[in-house]
C-alpha cells in the first residue's frame, strides 16, 4: 500500500512555456503532499507543502507565482512550473505521509524536467 | 532551524563488506528517525526506522543504531551488494527537510 505516482516521468519543454506535473496517491487519501526539487548530486530541497483544499505553504526562497501548486482532491496534487527557464531543469519529486506520528514519507518516482 | 546532517558525503565499499552510514541530528524531541534509500533517477524509498526510545533496530541486512547522548544515528548494511549502491538519507519524524545524503558505491 501507500503508492505515489507521478506523471510525466520526464518532460522536455521550451523556455517560456509552462509545465504541469501530477502527483497521485493511488491507494490512500493524501491530505498532505510535499514537493521537492533535486539537482544532480544534491539533496532533496523541500519546495512546498500542499494541503488538500487549502493554499500550499511555500519554503523560503521558492516563488509561489512561479511554482503553482493545486491540491484539489485527496488523491491529486499538481505542480505547475510557469514560464520555465533552463535553470528550472531539475528532478521534481512529490511525497505524502500516512502516519502523523512517524511521518514516514512515500515518495513518487520523480519527474525529470529539462527546459531548453 | 534544526536539521539532520550527514558526516560523509561518499562511501565506497567492497562487495560483501559491511557498510556504515552515519547521521547527526539536532532535534532531541523527534519521536522517530527514518532512513531512506534513493537509487539513481528514482524517488527515495523507506528502509527502516527507529523510535526514539530504542537504541537499536534490525531489519533484513540492515541495522539502525541510535545514540541519543550524542545525537547520532547510523545505518549498518551487512554483506553489501551492488544493489545497495544509492544515496542514503536520514530524516526526523517531525521534519521534512533532508541533509546532504551519503552516496554509497559498492565495488564488485
Amino acid at each position: 500500500g501507500a503508492v505515489v505516482s507521478q506523471h510525466p516521468s520526464w518532460v522536455i519543454c521550451k523556455s517560456g512555456t509552462s509545465v504541469k506535473i501530477e502527483c497521485r496517491s493511488l491507494d490512500f487519501q493524501a491530505t498532505t503532499m510535499f514537493w521537492y526539487r533535486q539537482f544532480p548530486k544534491q539533496s532533496l530541497m523541500l519546495m512546498a507543502t500542499s494541503n488538500e483544499g487549502s493554499k500550499a505553504t511555500y519554503e523560503q526562497g521558492v516563488e509561489k507565482d512561479k511554482f503553482l501548486i493545486n491540491h484539489a482532491s485527496l488523491t491529486l496534487s499538481t505542480l505547475t512550473v510557469t514560464s520555465a527557464h533552463p535553470e528550472d531543469s531539475s528532478f521534481y519529486i512529490c511525497s505524502s505521509i500516512l502516519d502523523r506520528v512517524r511521518h514516514e514519507q512515500f515518495f513518487g518516482p520523480g519527474t525529470r524536467l529539462t527546459v531548453l | 532551524g534544526e536539521s539532520v546532517g550527514l558526516h560523509l558525503p561518499t562511501l565506497s565499499v567492497q562487495e560483501g563488506d559491511n557498510s556504515i552510514i552515519n547521521c547527526a541530528y539536532s532535534n532531541s524531541a523527534s519521536d522517530y528517525f527514518i532512513w531512506y534509500k534513493q537509487e539513481s533517477g528514482k524517488g527515495p524509498q523507506f528502509i527502516i526506522d527507529i523510535r526514539s526510545n530504542m537504541d537499536k533496530r534490525q531489519g533484513q541486512r540492515v541495522t539502525v543504531l541510535l545514540n541519543k547522548t550524542v545525537k547520532h544515528l547510523s545505518l549498518q548494511i551487512a554483506a553489501t551488494q551492488p544493489g545497495d549502491s544509492a544515496v542514503y538519507f536520514c530524516a526526523e519524524s517531525n521534519q521534512f527537510y533532508f541533509g546532504t545524503g551519503t552516496s554509497l558505491t559498492v565495488i564488485p
